[in-house]
């Protein structure tokens, strides 16, 4: 059973068109996020949610707009793409412990490869 | 923000050899985690190791939380290690396990 699974794997898509990607975990984790790895393998975080609330949004574009219907769920919607948002896209989720510093490792998902032309 | 740097960034071996990749950080942590990049692009967790000594087979890793490094230890290095190893801690009194990647090693075994 994968832990973390994303949707689609692979994406091409021409500029302007909006995209999505899915992302399920059925870990049990209650926290989630985005993280999007750069063609120098540099990898940043972009949003975390907890319990479907946003905990983390690091300076990405408002183009990018994350939902999370339930816990077990976090997909990323892309509008207007732009040739600079080719990328892989990585989705994880972890536990977090609320009142204490603990969370549990991350696991990651296996990446959507994103492709603008 | 925490600031990560991994070194070397790049290294090559012959199938057999050992080697240490180091991960320096500028704050405290609550969590540190390394993980294994393969040449599909999936990143394998390795350690979480937010202090202390762990072993996993052929690696090891060691964080000195005091002194704001982790070590990664590869004995008997195979091609199936190729790949890259990035360090991820988390800066101490954030919450919510956001991780801060170093930039990474890419490592090359050649048989």
């Amino acid at each position: 059973d994968t832990a973390v699974s994303q949707t689609p794997k692979y994406l091409v898509t021409q500029m302007g068109n909006d995209k999505s990607i899915k992302c399920e975990q059925n870990l049990g984790h209650d926290t989630m996020y985005w993280y999007k790895q750069d063609s120098k393998k540099f990898l940043k975080i972009m949003f975390s949610y907890n319990n479907k609330e946003l905990i983390i949004n690091e300076t990405v574009p408002n183009r990018f707009s994350p939902k999370s219907p339930d816990k077990a769920h976090l997909n990323l919607h892309i509008n207007s793409l732009e040739l600079g948002d080719s990328a892989v896209y990585f989705c994880a989720s972890s536990r977090t412990d609320r009142g204490s510093s603990y969370n549990s490792p991350l696991h990651f998902g296996n990446g959507t490869r994103l492709t603008v032309t | 923000g925490i600031q990560v740097e991994q070194s070397p960034p790049d290294l090559i071996l012959q199938e057999g050899a050992n080697s240490t990749l180091r991960c320096n950080f500028s704050d405290s942590v609550n969590n540190l985690q390394w993980f294994h990049q393969n040449p599909w692009g999936q990143l394998i967790n390795l350690f979480y190791i937010p202090s202390g000594t762990k072993q996993n087979g052929r690696l090891s890793a060691t964080t000195v939380a005091t002194e704001r490094y982790s070590l990664l230890y590869i004995s008997s290095s195979q091609t199936t290690d190729s790949g890259v190893y990035f360090c991820a801690p988390r800066a101490g009194g954030t919450s919510y396990g956001k991780l801060t990647f170093g930039q990474g090693t890419i490592l090359t075994v050649h048989p």
